[in-house]
């Protein structure tokens, strides 16, 4: 079965620290590719896509994220992490064979936490 | 700037009882999505809808029920609330090409005791 995996489902960083979140999914297709960040009490918001197009990918807030195919990997990086950094991250894939209705496959999250 | 709007934000309700919760999106986008979120499992599915009058099941859609009589607005039914149903959940709507993202509502918390 197709499916999400992130690596760590608490992370914890200094700030100013280097962020490394990571995301491998099973396919030999290669997907369309999300990252979406989740701050308390509120919906998902889109960080950046990966879409077949360059394979390192910039996003908001600093993020950037790279697709290795040979991995089947897409994680999510900061040079420097910030507090406002703080937040839930969700790795996301439309994975291309027997997908009507482009459905998202999420991974299971990773809770991001910078300490001062 | 609306975007995805849902309601209630919060709600509790009893065993057995029955309720729709209201998702609402003003881009004019063709698919349309519910999920539930509990943690460590991410969001999983649970309909979805890619036009106006059509629906399908995703992958836990036992318990619930949805319409999409207008284009803007997708329903999520539970007839007989039961308490794993307990969770939070995201209505998220998008535009026709398929690397588009998605894009989500503030969700609505749902208690069952």
């Amino acid at each position: 079965a197709q499916s999400v995996t992130q690596l760590g489902s608490h992370v914890s960083v200094s700030e100013g620290a280097l962020v490394l979140l990571r995301c491998n999914y099973s396919s030999s297709v290669p997907p369309y590719l999300f990252w979406y960040v989740q701050y308390p009490n509120q919906g998902l918001q889109l960080l950046l896509k990966y879409t077949s197009a360059a394979t390192l990918v910039k996003g908001i807030n600093g993020f950037e994220a790279e697709f290795k195919k040979s991995e089947t990997s897409f994680h999510l990086t900061k040079p420097s992490a910030h507090m406002s950094d703080a937040a839930e991250y969700f790795c996301a894939v439309i994975f291309m064979n027997n997908n009507a209705g482009n459905m998202l496959t999420f991974g299971g999250g990773t809770r991001l936490m910078v300490k001062p | 700037n609306a975007g995805v709007t849902q309601t209630p934000k919060f709600r509790v309700l009893k065993t057995g009882q029955s309720m729709t919760l209201l998702c609402a999106q003003d881009m004019n986008h063709e698919y349309m999505y519910w999920y539930r979120q509990d943690p460590g499992m991410g969001l999983r599915l649970i309909h979805y809808s890619v036009g106006e009058g059509t629906t399908a099941k995703g992958e836990v859609p036992d318990g619930y029920n949805v319409s999409r009589l207008k284009k803007q607005n997708f329903l999520l039914g539970l007839e007989s609330a039961a308490p794993s149903q307990t969770s939070v959940y995201f209505c998220a709507s998008r535009g026709p090409a398929n690397n588009q993202p998605q894009h989500f509502g503030d969700g609505t918390r749902l208690s069952i005791l």
